[in-house]
């Protein structure tokens, strides 16, 4: 079982739409919690932390459920700027990032 | 530059031969890590440093891989014997310390390699 696991999509949806993606991670001492956004053929960007009680950062909302361990992004009332590709990160012990492959999102006019 | 510099940005060699990949992280900042990104694949761990030391190197695929860092800077991935499986973007990336963990990784924009 891959540490970090992501439907690698694409996910089509129209602007204005709401649309949301899951991360499963398999180590349950996992301590950190990320969403990074890459661009196509551009390097990685750190998107949004993610936190126990769950975040918000305008139109994206992150979510973690230790139990089910998986972690969750909300995008609403998407922009076609949306479009790129979502990467779930995870810390497994001090300084390790492990990234996921990835959910592709594209925003159609 | 402000900003991690990887260098060269493209790379064609020929199968068998070594190549160098460069990296020159942002000033002060004492992790710096290399991902390996195949096309349509997602970013693989390679190896961190914390200052000169490299307390993980699990990620190096084989014992043709090597990383090293000096003056907690500038660090070097050298391929031997290079393999067409190699061909790849690495990526470098620095953060500006460990703890807390901020999660936030500063990465250039790679180098691509490709073995003929």
């Amino acid at each position: 079982r891959k540490e970090v696991e992501q439907d690698p999509g694409p996910f089509n949806v129209p602007e204005g739409a709401t649309v949301a993606f899951n991360c499963t991670y398999s180590n349950s001492a996992s301590q950190s919690f990320f969403w990074y956004r890459q661009d196509c053929r551009k390097e990685p960007k750190l998107l949004m932390s993610v936190y126990s009680s769950g975040n918000e950062d305008g139109r994206f909302t992150a979510q973690l459920n230790r139990a089910s361990q998986y972690i969750s992004l909300l995008i609403r009332d998407s922009k076609l700027s949306d479009s790129a590709t979502y990467l779930c990160v995870v810390n497994l012990y001090t300084d390790k990032l492990i990234f996921g492959t990835g959910t592709r999102l594209q925003v159609f006019p | 530059g402000a900003g991690v510099s990887q260098s060269p940005s493209n790379k064609v060699t020929e199968k068998g031969k070594d190549v160098e990949l460069r990296c020159d992280p942002i000033s002060g900042h004492t992790a710096l890590y290399w991902y390996r990104q195949r096309l349509g694949q997602g970013l693989e761990f390679l190896i961190y440093f914390q200052g000169n030391s490299a307390p993980d190197k699990s990620g190096l695929p084989s014992d043709r891989f090597s990383a090293e860092r000096t003056g907690e800077s500038v660090s070097t991935l050298t391929i031997q014997r290079t393999q067409q499986e190699d061909s790849a973007v690495y990526l470098c990336a620095s953060s500006r310390n460990s703890q807390p963990l901020s999660g936030e990784l500063f990465f250039g924009e790679g180098s691509r390699l490709t073995v003929l």
